[in-house]
């Protein structure tokens, strides 16, 4: 079975600043794809990046960039010069390719609040 | 227009009434998904469908049923409602493929009283 896990309920950050939404994941696939999802207060899920369980590089998105340890199953977001309209919950999920019959799953998402 | 449009987008209904949530894309996807969300505890799949003859349950489907009507339309509904049904719900789409992102409704609040 897969499951995504997101520790952090909330988390704070001055504006300008840089801050990690931690996720880790948990599947014995070996083909999968990690992506994450920014939900603001308006609750329209919003795609930031994507990371494939066979790509070399961690990915990047202007601001975004995931910071993808594959042995210890983290796939963390990063988000850089942080922006009060970054204030949103953020979610991670998975699609493992084989054993998880291809299904998008979600973890239980963590609260960005950033402060002038 | 939305690319994935769900309707209704609020509604409050009474207990043990049958209700039909609505999702219809114009994205030519063959994936099809519905979640609800609940406070503290993310987004769960109910049902998802990777074609109109592919039908598969999700983690929580009891008390729930789709129809894949055609390639665009996927229709949720709640047998009998009951008030922990409450919740917001989600329509998504996807094409095929690993690295492919869903792109999400607006979502439909559901409110059983």
């Amino acid at each position: 079975a897969q499951k995504i896990t997101q520790t952090q309920p909330g988390m704070f950050v001055q504006e300008k600043e840089a801050v990690t939404l931690d996720c880790t994941y948990d599947t014995s696939d070996q083909s999968y794809g990690l992506f994450w999802y920014k939900q603001p207060s308006s609750g329209e899920m919003i795609f930031l990046i994507y990371q494939g369980s066979y790509d070399e590089q961690n990915a990047t998105e202007g601001r975004y960039s995931l910071n993808f340890q594959k042995a210890r199953k983290s796939a963390n977001l990063v988000i850089s010069a942080s922006q009060l309209g970054d204030s949103a919950m953020y979610f991670c999920a998975m699609r493992a390719w084989n054993t998880g019959f291809q299904k998008l799953v979600f973890g239980t998402g963590t609260r960005l609040l950033v402060s002038p | 227009d939305a690319d994935v449009t769900q309707t209704p987008r609020n509604r409050i209904t009474k207990t043990g009434k049958r209700i039909m949530l609505e999702c219809s894309q114009t994205k030519g996807h063959d994936r099809m998904y519905w979640y609800r969300q609940d406070p503290g505890l993310g987004l769960r799949l109910i049902y998802y469908s990777f074609d109109v003859k592919d039908i598969n349950k999700g983690e929580i489907s009891d008390g729930y049923s789709v129809s894949r009507q055609a390639q665009a339309k996927f229709s949720l509904s709640l047998e009998s409602a009951i008030p922990n049904q409450t919740a917001l719900y989600f329509c998504a789409t996807s094409m095929t493929g690993r690295n492919t992102e869903a792109f999400f409704g607006q979502g439909t609040r559901l409110t059983v009283v």
